[in-house]
């Protein structure tokens, strides 16, 4: 079956860097655009970022770009994220899920990711 | 960006009972909309895409329908199980893609 792990989060000061990873499996990972959706706190979802099936093609929301870079490698079936300058608004579970036509149809558990001196 | 506003934001209903969850967008998304389902302390799960189209395992008993700016999540009759926060999701024009705020549904 799909399964989809997210790792890498965890407590990290504002300004700083950190980068997520998803690892998946049960299905053919370079077939499919990958998405990065996050929530904050006892808030609701916020689409972040979608890389396409061969990591050609990104989109980012506004609140991330010029800060946030999705990525993927396809050898290793692994999707990241990488967070560069974080504020506590980047304080939030972060979710990896892949794309049925732009829907995200299977997700991964989330890691959290808190932004705090 | 199209913006979703989900009604109401808290529905408490007997099991049993019909649930009929609201969905409007900004400007239509003829019918490029989805629903989640995200149970407390879960990810979201796929219930819905397309507006009407149940994704696989979905229970028959949750239904969508509406097409433009107004859509509707019917669950015909709640379980326990149906507790959660119920949210929209619009793929029509995007980036970015949206949310809705979300419907949280409670048993009486």
């Amino acid at each position: 079956q799909v399964q989809l792990v997210e790792s890498g989060g965890g407590v990290v000061q504002p300004g700083r860097s950190l980068r997520l990873s998803c690892a998946a499996s049960g299905f053919t990972f370079s077939s499919y655009g990958m998405h990065w959706v996050r929530q904050a706190p006892g808030k609701g979802l916020e689409w972040v970022a979608i890389v396409s099936y061969d990591g050609r093609t990104k989109y980012y929301a506004e609140s991330v770009k010029g800060r946030f870079t999705i990525s993927r490698d396809n050898s290793k079936n692994t999707l990241y994220l990488e967070m560069n300058s974080l504020s506590a608004e980047d304080t939030a579970v972060y979710y990896c899920a892949n794309t049925l036509s732009e829907y995200f149809q299977h997700w991964g558990q989330g890691t959290l990711v808190t932004v705090s001196s | 960006e199209i913006v979703l506003t989900q009604s109401p934001p808290t529905l408490s209903l007997s099991p049993g009972e019909r649930a009929t969850l609201s969905c409007r967008a900004s400007q239509s998304v003829s019918n490029f909309l989805a629903w989640y389902q995200q149970k407390p302390g879960q990810a979201p799960r796929l219930l819905i895409y397309d507006a009407s189209n149940r994704a696989t395992g979905v229970p028959a008993r949750f239904s969508g329908s509406g097409s433009g700016t107004d859509f509707t999540l019917t669950i015909s009759s709640l379980e326990p199980e149906d507790v959660a926060i119920y949210y929209c999701q619009q793929r029509s024009n995007w980036p970015p893609l949206t949310f809705g705020g979300g419907t949280k549904v409670e048993i009486k």
